[in-house]
C-alpha cells in the first residue's frame, strides 16, 4: 500500500531556504507513469498547488512561487524533495506531498490525486 | 490561470438532508475536476475525479455531475461523518487550481 510522509524543519527564518523531503513506501518514485506534487495549505485557508515533478524528472511549477522552488527526486531513498529559496511569512502552511496517478474513463486518462501524505507544518518566523 | 469558484462557502444541513456544492470554472474544463473531502488536521481525501466517477470505497450517497465549467457535488442524505470542508480542483491544465472550499455542519 502506497504511503507517503513529509518531513521539514518546522520553522525555518524570513529570507532563508525551505526544505521538504517526501518519503515514498510502496512505490518507486521514478515508476512510470506517477507523478508527484507538493501542495500548500496556510492555517485556516484553501490549498494551492506548488508544483509537480514526473517520473521523467519534467517538472512544473506554479507562477504563484515566482521561480522560487524547485523539485527532484532522490532515487536512493525514495524521496521526492521540494526547496523554496527566500522565503517570507506569506510561506507559513502545512505542505502535503501527493500522488497523481491517471485512471482511464471513456478512454480519457484522468491525472487527479489519489494518494496524500499527512502533511507538515511550516512556520516562517524570525 | 484557471480560476475555481464555489458556493456556498459555509452550509449547515441536517442528517438526512440532501446537500448540494456548486464548482464553477472560469473556462471550459471539460471533466477534468476532481472533489476532495478534509476534515481538520486531515489531509485532503479524493471523493470524485472525472466530475462524476465516485472512487473507490466512498459511499454512494455522494455523487458529482457536470461537464465544460459548471460542477455539483451532492450528498444525497447527509451523515455525521459527513461534516467537512470539500474541495474541487480543476487538472486540465497548469497551474492545477482548487476552488476556495465549502465547509458542510452539521445542525
Amino acid at each position: 500500500q502506497l504511503q507517503l510522509q513529509e518531513s521539514g524543519p518546522g520553522l525555518v527564518k524570513p529570507s532563508e531556504t525551505l526544505s521538504l523531503t517526501c518519503s515514498v513506501s510502496g512505490a518507486s518514485v521514478i515508476s512510470h507513469p506517477y507523478r508527484w506534487a507538493w501542495i500548500r495549505q496556510p492555517p485556516g485557508g484553501g490549498l494551492e498547488w506548488i508544483g509537480t515533478i514526473f517520473s521523467s524528472g519534467t517538472t512544473y511549477y506554479n507562477p504563484s512561487l515566482m521561480s522560487r522552488g524547485a523539485m527532484s527526486f532522490d532515487t536512493s531513498k525514495n524521496q521526492v524533495s521540494l526547496n523554496l529559496i527566500s522565503v517570507t511569512a506569506a510561506d507559513t502552511a502545512i505542505y502535503f506531498c501527493a500522488r497523481r496517478n491517471a485512471v482511464t474513463t471513456n478512454a480519457i486518462a484522468h491525472w487527479y490525486f489519489d494518494v496524500w501524505g499527512r502533511g507538515t507544518l511550516v512556520s516562517v518566523s524570525s | 490561470d484557471i480560476q475555481m469558484t464555489q458556493s456556498p462557502s459555509s452550509l449547515s444541513a441536517s442528517v438526512g438532508d440532501r446537500v448540494t456544492v456548486t464548482c464553477r470554472a472560469s473556462r471550459d474544463i471539460r471533466a477534468y475536476l476532481a472533489w476532495f473531502q478534509q476534515k481538520p488536521g486531515r489531509a485532503p481525501k479524493p471523493l470524485i475525479y472525472a466530475a462524476s466517477s465516485l472512487r473507490i470505497g466512498v459511499p454512494s450517497r455522494f455523487s458529482g455531475s457536470g461537464s465544460g465549467t459548471d460542477f455539483t457535488l451532492t450528498i444525497s442524505s447527509l451523515q455525521p461523518e459527513d461534516s467537512a470542508t470539500y474541495y474541487c480542483q480543476q487538472y486540465v491544465d497548469y497551474p492545477l487550481t482548487f476552488g476556495g472550499g465549502t465547509k458542510v455542519e452539521i445542525k
